[in-house]
């Protein structure tokens, strides 16, 4: 079953504006990761944030975790034509081992 | 860095073929997965290892099995290729479970 839903399901914007992705969920979860995925090609790990956590930065990204409202917000500031690409949240579920993917946001960056 | 490679990028099989796709991880990695992803559904977990011949069904294991004989190689076996199997194919690692996965290049298979 679906776990992560994230939100818009497309974004476009020019290069050197903020993008801003969201993803909601339903159960209690004990750690929620971001996944990059360039067209066509596999997924690479981006952060992971832990249930005790609100708020973490890595570069450009910035995560944060509202475990009461059960959602995800991740922030690409200053945006690059090669940050093109879809955006997956995965949550880990308590009791779980392995993370539930959601559907993912497609951004596009005009150069 | 963690490389995980799968053995083919584009593979085009008939229905009823049997169907092997490698893993092959280079970073000693207790856990690897097999996924299928397919648009707008997302990825789906077919079956993950924890150890070598150590195997779990995920969420859509019919009509696949796996092999993992040695730590580092983890296949996917479609016993007879069916249309409905058609999509891309990700392997992943992890050093622990529950945390980050490192992904393969990802095998886009078409069958006929």
């Amino acid at each position: 079953s679906q776990q992560g839903e994230e939100d818009p399901q497309a974004l476009s914007i020019q290069e050197g504006e903020n993008a801003t992705m969201n993803c909601s969920y339903k159960t209690s979860i004990n750690n929620l990761q971001w996944y990059r995925q360039n067209s066509g090609r596999g997924l690479v790990h981006l952060i992971l944030i832990r249930s005790n956590e609100r708020e973490k930065h890595s570069g450009r990204l910035r995560v944060t975790l509202d475990t009461s409202k059960k959602s995800s917000s991740l922030l690409i500031t200053a945006s690059r034509a090669a940050d093109t690409a879809s955006y997956f949240c995965a949550t880990l579920v308590g009791g779980s081992y392995i993370p539930t993917f959601g559907r993912g946001t497609s951004l596009i960056v005009h150069p | 860095d963690v490389k995980v490679t799968q053995s083919s990028r584009y593979l085009v099989k008939r229905t009823g073929e049997k169907v092997f796709l490698e893993c092959v991880q280079d970073m000693d990695h207790e856990n690897m997965f097999w996924y299928r992803q397919d648009p707008g559904l997302g990825l789906r977990l077919i079956y993950f290892s924890y150890d070598v011949k150590m195997k779990e069904k995920g969420d859509i294991p019919e009509g696949y099995s796996v092999s993992r004989e040695k730590k580092e190689r983890f296949s996917l076996i479609l016993e007879s290729a069916s249309t409905n199997q058609t999509s891309m194919y990700l392997c992943a690692t992890s050093r622990t479970l529950g945390r980050g996965q490192y992904f393969g290049p990802g095998t886009r298979l078409t069958v006929t």
